[in-house]
């Protein structure tokens, strides 16, 4: 089944405790982006990459580093989380960078930061 | 940044009536694109418009833009109780989607 996996799909942390959420898609996506949403803010962009070894910042990319040294992964890295990071994470993937192609979204990832 | 800027934020209806949901956006697109999310989990997504493209069907949906008015419609019709949930329209630009705040459409039976 096409699918875009997130791991893990809840984790409460304490600040300043290294975390890393995995992302992955089996539909050989080039494109891959993380998102965030929060109450009364929506969806917001983090990072997104284009391609393998290739990573750019999006609206909110403070506090967060990403990866990509395979196609099919994305992983999401919080060197020191703060609770201002709390929130729900999305991962999603298309086919290119192209814009006529929909993004397959991840089942999100609920961080809690205490 | 937030760009499209959806009305109403929410939305309640009877059970096989139609439900508009509208987005207003700001800066040019190439393309115009609607989500669904069911409480807290995973966006699905129902629908893509070109800027090129006027109106979009997709069985119940239709989809409408006017890039002079910068503004899209999504129209469900004969709403379903498993219709309920969010709707987010996302404008894609360069290399990122901008997404609303979204509508919450409750659909009572």
């Amino acid at each position: 089944e096409a699918q875009v996996t997130q791991n893990p799909r809840y984790l409460i942390t304490v600040t300043g405790k290294k975390l890393t959420v995995t992302c992955s898609q089996n539909m050989n996506h080039e494109y891959m982006s993380w998102y965030r949403q929060d109450p009364g803010l929506g969806l917001r962009q983090i990072y997104y990459s284009m391609n393998v070894e290739v990573t750019d910042k999006g609206d909110v990319p403070e506090g967060y580093k990403v990866s990509r040294k395979e196609k099919r992964n994305f992983p999401l890295i919080l060197e020191s989380p703060s609770p201002n990071q709390t929130s729900l994470y999305f991962c999603a993937s298309k086919p290119s960078s192209g814009s006529y192609n929909e993004q397959f979204f991840g089942p999100g990832t609920r961080l809690t930061v205490l | 940044s937030q760009q499209g800027e959806e009305d109403p934020q929410a939305l309640s209806i009877q059970e096989g009536e139609n439900a508009t949901m509208n987005c207003s956006y700001k800066t040019s697109i190439n393309n115009l694109q609607w989500y669904r999310q069911n409480s807290g989990r995973g966006l699905v997504h129902l629908i893509l418009i070109r800027s090129n493209e006027r109106e979009k069907h997709s069985g119940r949906l239709r989809v409408t833009l006017d890039t002079s008015k910068k503004s899209s419609s999504l129209l469900i019709t004969a709403s379903r109780a498993a219709d309920t949930a969010s709707y987010f329209c996302a404008t894609e630009g360069a290399q990122k989607l901008v997404f609303g705040q979204g509508t919450r459409l409750t659909i009572n039976p």
